[in-house]
């Protein structure tokens, strides 16, 4: 099945720095890669995709480009923001005969300071 | 916008209860899941739907039991609710796309079980 060793939290950051999180993967074929995220008190909810090598996915600022060869989907933000702050899981996601796999990495919290 | 609605964000139930979680989505999504979210553990994903009265045990379904009478609606199920099933569960669909369709995820239902 399915794995993704994603950047251990929590991380802090002040207001306008630059972010890494980074996520390593490993699933068969060629799995569509996700990252969601999480505010408080709410369910996850789609950041952004990618679902070929080479694709990048961007989103409100976020990006991240799916590398095949090392197996990678790290998210970035130039310069984050207070409103920034939230949980972040990386997913890849494969199919094939009728089945799914949907499989999340332990999400990493973010907290962004003035 | 796909809208998940799980009936309720907080219940309080007491061991050895049968526990109903409710689960409603609006935009016809063949496929239907139930996940549980842990602290230091992320998500861990307890049954899924692909079509009504359907229904695949995940990587954690002792304890659990689902229903899925119609499309839009996938219940979760504690036949007898324990303690170590206090946790947060998150609902979630997508349609029957493949692997590059997002999940929508609920807002989350909070469960403690005294």
């Amino acid at each position: 099945g399915n794995s993704v060793t994603q950047m251990e939290g929590p991380v802090t950051l002040s207001e306008e720095a630059f972010l890494t999180i980074n996520c390593t993967y490993t699933a068969t074929g060629c799995p569509s890669l996700f990252w969601y995220v999480q505010y408080p008190g709410e369910g996850l909810q789609l950041l952004l995709k990618a679902t070929k090598a080479d694709d990048k996915g961007s989103n409100k600022g976020f990006e991240a480009t799916y590398r095949k060869e090392t197996t990678s989907f790290h998210l970035e933000k130039g310069s984050v923001q207070v409103s920034d702050s939230a949980v972040y899981f990386c997913a890849p996601h494969t199919s094939g005969a009728g089945s799914y796999q949907l499989t999340f990495g332990k999400g990493t919290k973010l907290s962004v300071i003035p | 916008d796909v809208k998940v609605t799980q009936s309720s964000r907080y219940l309080v139930k007491r061991t050895g209860e049968k526990v109903f979680l409710e689960c409603v989505q609006d935009m016809d999504h063949e496929n239907m899941f139930w996940y549980r979210q842990d602290p230091g553990l992320g998500l861990r994903l307890i049954y899924f739907s692909y079509d009504v009265k359907m229904k695949e045990k995940g990587d954690i379904p002792e304890g659990y039991s689902v229903s899925r009478e119609k499309k839009e609606r996938f219940s979760l199920i504690l036949e007898s609710a324990s303690t170590n099933q206090t946790s947060m569960y998150l609902c979630a669909s997508t349609p029957w796309g493949g692997q590059s369709s997002p999940l929508h995820f609920g807002n989350g239902t909070r469960l403690t079980v005294t």
